[in-house]
């Protein structure tokens, strides 16, 4: 089935230090690929989306390529701030009728001063 | 615009007894899902809605836990009985449509814990 796997946190950056999140995908088709955010004591945010390969997702300095060669997601940010400290959801999608969500385990970023 | 709402925010009860959540979606969208969330994963859908009609079940626990969507509005998930590993976050969130391109909105969540 399809599947998501992101890599494990906690990550502890500094503040305006580069982050990088992997994510890879398994999927049959063509899927359309997402990041969501989750700010503590908040609901899921989406944050950036791709619907094909090579398409680039970008949001708030955030932005994701969707590579099909490697099938990957990765997020990537050239400064972080301590405002960005939160949990990082990649997710996959197929179109259908059944076009659920499906999810990573979330990596948690800590960002300090 | 409003956003995805639900209540209450956070329940607790006790095993064996039961419980059920409310969602009211983004006016105009026709597609509703609810999600579980339990403590370090990721969200997994346990129902999706097109209108007031199901179109995945597939992973939710139907002996005991129903879910219904009428008029193509409101939504309420209900849990009977309740057993601990039913200890979640459980989200709700629409989108226009099913379209894989559809943005899918979240509400902030129904905290519940099982004792």
């Amino acid at each position: 089935g399809d599947s998501v796997t992101q890599m494990e946190g906690p990550v502890t950056l500094s503040e305006e230090a580069f982050l990088t999140i992997n994510c890879t995908y398994t999927a049959t088709g063509y899927p359309s690929l997402f990041w969501y955010v989750q700010y503590p004591g908040e609901g899921l945010q989406l944050l950036l989306k791709a619907t094909k390969a090579d398409d680039k997702g970008s949001n708030k300095g955030f932005e994701a390529t969707y590579r099909k060669e490697t099938t990957s997601f990765h997020l990537e940010k050239g400064s972080v701030q301590v405002s960005d400290s939160a949990v990082y959801f990649c997710a996959l999608r197929k179109t259908g009728t059944a076009s659920k969500l499906t999810f990573g385990t979330g990596t948690r970023l800590q960002v300090t001063l | 615009e409003a956003g995805v709402a639900q209540s209450p925010r956070y329940k607790i009860i006790e095993k064996r007894q039961s419980v059920a959540f409310w969602c009211n979606p983004i006016s105009g969208h026709a597609t509703l899902y609810w999600y579980q969330q339990i403590l370090g994963q990721g969200p997994k859908l346990l129902i999706q809605f097109q209108n007031n009609g199901v179109v995945d079940d597939s992973q939710l626990p139907k002996d005991r836990f129903s879910a219904e969507r009428l008029k193509g509005v409101d939504s309420t998930l209900k849990i009977q009985p309740a057993k601990l590993e039913d200890s979640a976050v459980y989200l709700c969130a629409s989108s226009l449509d099913w379209s894989n391109t559809d943005t899918q909105y979240f509400g902030p969540g129904t905290r519940l814990t099982v004792l």
